[in-house]
């Protein structure tokens, strides 16, 4: 079975830093991309960037350029979302996900993490 | 900015057909731009119901249905169930790796 299995919830300061990641299992990891969404609390879903795991190109959508980091250990099969300094805005549930083919960032997405809530307050 | 514009919500009888659609502020959604479609209850995590216009996800009924229907992607829902009721997202590839969501549709089945 095809499945990403995302990291637990995090309670963090603003200020602090975090990475929260996704694991691959049931495909062959290095071959797909991986993208992270963003949701903020009673709002819509935001794409944010993605990444291939198999060269680590990674994409972002430009109102997170610089906000956020996305990487992938392939070794490990997992892929990382990381802030170095966390606002109270970035409150929000993130998901990974994959596109539906092989080596191509087209199609959408069609797998699905579980979600990771990060809540940052003072 | 390329703003990827849903109808804020829709209403449908149970048993009924309804037609959700996916534009974009500026110019025509054709089948370059892979649009899919997703589904959400709250708390939980999107579920894919529709990839790259019409192809349906794993254990998808086919009642949900993906096309292009003039200037826009569309999801059709044939036979609405009360567990159809949940927010439907679409998402449209711009190329090189970048996706725009829509706004998002609230979906009542009553």
């Amino acid at each position: 079975e095809v499945q990403l299995v995302q990291s637990g919830a995090e309670v963090k300061k603003p200020g602090e830093s975090l990475r929260i990641s996704c694991k691959g299992s049931g495909y062959t990891f290095s071959s797909f991309w991986i993208a992270w969404v963003r949701q903020m609390p009673g709002k819509g879903l935001e794409w944010m960037g993605i990444i291939y795991p198999y060269d680590s190109d990674t994409r972002y959508n430009p109102s997170f350029q610089g906000q956020v980091t996305i990487s992938a250990d392939k070794s490990i099969r997992t892929a990382y979302l990381q802030w170095s300094s966390l606002k109270a805005s970035d409150t929000a549930i993130y998901y990974c996900a994959r596109p539906p083919n092989t080596s191509s960032a087209r199609g959408g997405m069609d797998v699905w993490g579980q979600g990771t809530t990060v809540t940052v307050s003072s | 900015q390329t703003v990827v514009t849903q109808e804020p919500s829709f209403s449908v009888s149970p048993g009924g057909t309804v037609t959700l659609t996916c534009g974009l502020t500026s110019g025509s959604v054709s089948t370059s731009y892979y649009p899919s479609w997703y589904q959400q209850t709250p708390g939980q995590a999107p579920r894919t119901l529709i990839y790259s216009t019409n192809t349906r996800s794993s254990g998808v009924p086919d009642r949900f249905s993906g096309s292009i229907v003039g200037n826009k992607a569309a999801l059709t829902i044939t036979g609405a169930q009360a567990d159809d009721e949940s927010d439907y997202y679409c998402v449209l590839y711009m190329g090189s790796g970048i996706y725009v969501f829509g706004t998002g549709t609230k979906v009542t089945v009553l």
